[in-house]
C-alpha cells in the first residue's frame, strides 16, 4: 500500500459524459501528478500539481481539467467523453518537487467509456 | 527532451533462471532513472532508482539495476526469477526544469516466470 488512495476504483460511463476522478496524496506530499495508461499510448503524464499549483503540463486534452485543493487533494475532471478516452488513470505523490523524488503511486481508476 | 527505451516487450524465463529486463535512455543531462514494477490490475511500485550516488543499485525483492553512462544504459536484473516476479516491468527517467517535472515511462516489458 502505498498510501496514495484514489476513488472509484471503477467508473463506467457513456460518450459525452463528465466524470470526476478524486486522488489523496500520502500524508505529507506536496506535489500531485496525473498518468493515463492505455494499450496504445503506454503510460503517460498528464499534469502536475504542488501545493495547490500547476506546476507541469503534458499532453493533456483540453476537455480535461485538474485541480489541487487546500487540503491537498486532488480531482482530475474528464469532460465530453469518447471512446478513446478508455483507460487507467493514476495519480501519483511525492513529498517535494524535484528529479531525483519517488513518485508513489495509487491503485489507479479504471474508466470505462462505452 | 529525455525518453527511454525498453528492449523486448515480453520476456520469459523459468523459475530460478536469471532475470534481465533492458532499459537505454536519452538524456542530455545525467539522469534520474526509476524502475517500477506492475502486478495486474494494481498500481506501480517503485523497485528502485539512481541518482547518481552510486552506479549498482540495489533495489527490493532481490532486483538491482547498474547505470552505465557509456552504454546509457540501466538494465534491471535479478539472479534467480521466482513465479511471484511474473508481472509488467517499467523503467523511467525523470524531467524537470525549474517549475515542475514528470517521469517519462518506456513501454513496458512484460515478465512470465516458468515454473
Amino acid at each position: 500500500d502505498s498510501g496514495v488512495t484514489q476513488t472509484p476504483k471503477h467508473l463506467i460511463t457513456a460518450t459525452g459524459q463528465r466524470v470526476t476522478l478524486r486522488c489523496s496524496p500520502r500524508s505529507g506530499d506536496l506535489s500531485v501528478y496525473w498518468y493515463q495508461q492505455s494499450l496504445d499510448q503506454g503510460l503517460q503524464f498528464l499534469i502536475q500539481y504542488y501545493n495547490g499549483e500547476e506546476r507541469a503540463k503534458g499532453n493533456i486534452l483540453e476537455r480535461f481539467s485538474a485541480q489541487q485543493f487546500p487540503d491537498l487533494h486532488s480531482e482530475l475532471n474528464l469532460s465530453s467523453l469518447e471512446l478513446g478516452d478508455s483507460a487507467l488513470y493514476f495519480c501519483a505523490s511525492s513529498v517535494r518537487q524535484g528529479a531525483p523524488d519517488t513518485q508513489y503511486f495509487g491503485p489507479g481508476t479504471r474508466l470505462t467509456v462505452l | 527532451a529525455q525518453s527511454v527505451t525498453q528492449l523486448g516487450s515480453h520476456v520469459s524465463v523459468s523459475e530460478g533462471a536469471l532475470v534481465l529486463l533492458r532499459c537505454n535512455y536519452s538524456s542530455s543531462v545525467p539522469p534520474y532513472l526509476f524502475w517500477y514494477v506492475q502486478y495486474p490490475n494494481q498500481g506501480l511500485q517503485l523497485l528502485l532508482k539512481y541518482t547518481s550516488a552510486a552506479t549498482l543499485v540495489k533495489g527490493i525483492n532481490g532486483f538491482e539495476a547498474e547505470f552505465k553512462k557509456s552504454e546509457t544504459s540501466f538494465h534491471l536484473t535479478k539472479p534467480s526469477a521466482h513465479m511471484s516476479d511474473a508481472a509488467e516491468y517499467f523503467c523511467a527517467v525523470s524531467e524537470w526544469d525549474n517549475q515542475g517535472g514528470k517521469l517519462i515511462f518506456g513501454q513496458g516489458t512484460e515478465l512470465s516466470v516458468k515454473p
